[in-house]
Order: structure tokens, then C-alpha cells, then sequence
């Protein structure tokens, strides 16, 4: 069965570095998403891609955030400078774009992202 | 703006006996529900899903989710877990139609006790 898959699993970076974090949907899909979820917090969404542009986006997806999708296959995240506070596990998820809408998104094993 | 309230963050239950996971929505528009699951070191994993009709649905694995329209609710139940069951329970909506962002509740863990 086809899977999103995330790369990497575990990101160790220091406070203000860029990082990019990976995924790849799976094939054919038409909408992608990144979510975070805080330690101990619920998932939340951040962004929503369609037609390599992003339709929709949350009050946590500042300037830091950006969101790319290179080439026909990889979605990226990248973050710009990062915070102590960025440290969560980031989730990319993707959805056909079929049936009337009733389709559902399918998510990635995540990237847990640790700033110190 | 939507909600998703899960009143027990955790649930310990023994093996065998069943078990309900509480889930409660607010939204001012129509929603579509879901509940996923997250196994220990694992991504997120749909369970069910509420879309339209039935306000029964039901997962592969004997779980089961009951849609309450005038109670906003969609509970989450198994009349006998497994020790297999033990993981992450989150319920969530969607908007119907749009872009379709996932708004989840904060998550219940549920451990089966043998």
C-alpha cells in the first residue's frame, strides 16, 4: 500500500539554523500538508499546498516557515532560523483530490524536530 | 473556528473489557469526523471516519464511532480490547470541501492492561 514517507526521522539542530524537513507523497495525490504537534500538545495544522501554491496557512506559519515542492515527487518544509520553541514533531500528510472531496488525508511517520 | 475536545487523556483498561473514548466538536459549519490512531514511535494512522449516511461507522480492527449530531459528539468504542490496542487515540473534523485542514483534540492514551 502506498505510504508517505519523511525524511529525516530525528533532526538535531542548533537555535538559529535553517533546517528542511522532507516528505514525499504519495504519488498522484493533488494536496499537501505540514502539522506539528508540541510535545505533550495536540497536532496542529501549519500549512496546505495545492497547485504549487499554498492555499491555506495557519497564525504559526510566519516568514520563519516555508513550504516548497521542488520537483514532481518531494513536498519540503524548511524553517529559516530556528527557535527552542520549533522543537515538535512535524507530520506531513497528502490527499488524493478525488471523490467529490470525500477522500481523506494520509500521513507520514513525522520528523521529530529537536532545537537546542 | 472548529474544536475537538477529548475529555480523558488517559484511559487504563484491562484486557478484554471494553472500553469508550469520549470525543466532543464544536463547529459552525458541517463537518466531517475521523479518528486516528498513533502506536508507539509511529505516525498518525486513520482508524474511522465519519463522512455522510450511516452515523455507525466502523474500523477493520472492531472499532466503532457513533456520529451525535444534537450531542456534537463522536465517541469512540471496542466492546473488548486487546493488548495490541495500547497507543494514541485522536479524534478530529475537517471542513467538507475547501482545503480540507484537520483540527485535532489533544489526544487520549489509551493502556490495555493485562
Amino acid at each position: 500500500e502506498p505510504e508517505v514517507t519523511q525524511t529525516p526521522s530525528h533532526q538535531v539542530t542548533q537555535m538559529g539554523q535553517e533546517v528542511i524537513l522532507r516528505c514525499v507523497p504519495i504519488s498522484n495525490h493533488l494536496y499537501f500538508y505540514w502539522y506539528r504537534q508540541i510535545l505533550g500538545q495536540k497536532v496542529e495544522f501549519l500549512v496546505s499546498f495545492y497547485n504549487n501554491e499554498i492555499s491555506e496557512k495557519s497564525e504559526i506559519f510566519d516568514d520563519q516557515f516555508s513550504v516548497e515542492r521542488p520537483d514532481g515527487s518531494n513536498f519540503t518544509l524548511k524553517i529559516r532560523s530556528t527557535k527552542l520553541e520549533d522543537s515538535a514533531m512535524y507530520f506531513c500528510a497528502s490527499r488524493p483530490g478525488t471523490s467529490g472531496g470525500t477522500d481523506t488525508q494520509y500521513f507520514g511517520p513525522g520528523t521529530r524536530l529537536t532545537v537546542l | 473556528a472548529q474544536s475537538v475536545t477529548q475529555l480523558d487523556s488517559q484511559v487504563p483498561v484491562f484486557e478484554e473489557a471494553p472500553v469508550e473514548l469520549r470525543c466532543n466538536y464544536s463547529s459552525s459549519v458541517s463537518v466531517y469526523l475521523f479518528w486516528y490512531v498513533q502506536y508507539p514511535n509511529q505516525g498518525l494512522q486513520l482508524l474511522l471516519k465519519y463522512l455522510s449516511g450511516s452515523t455507525l461507522v466502523e474500523s477493520i480492527n472492531g472499532f466503532e464511532a457513533e456520529f451525535n449530531k444534537s450531542q456534537t459528539s463522536f465517541h469512540l468504542r471496542k466492546p473488548s480490547v486487546h493488548i495490541s490496542d495500547t497507543a494514541e487515540y485522536f479524534c478530529a473534523v475537517s471542513d467538507i470541501g475547501g482545503y480540507q485542514k484537520v483540527t485535532f483534540g489533544i489526544g487520549t492514551k489509551l493502556q490495555v492492561i493485562p
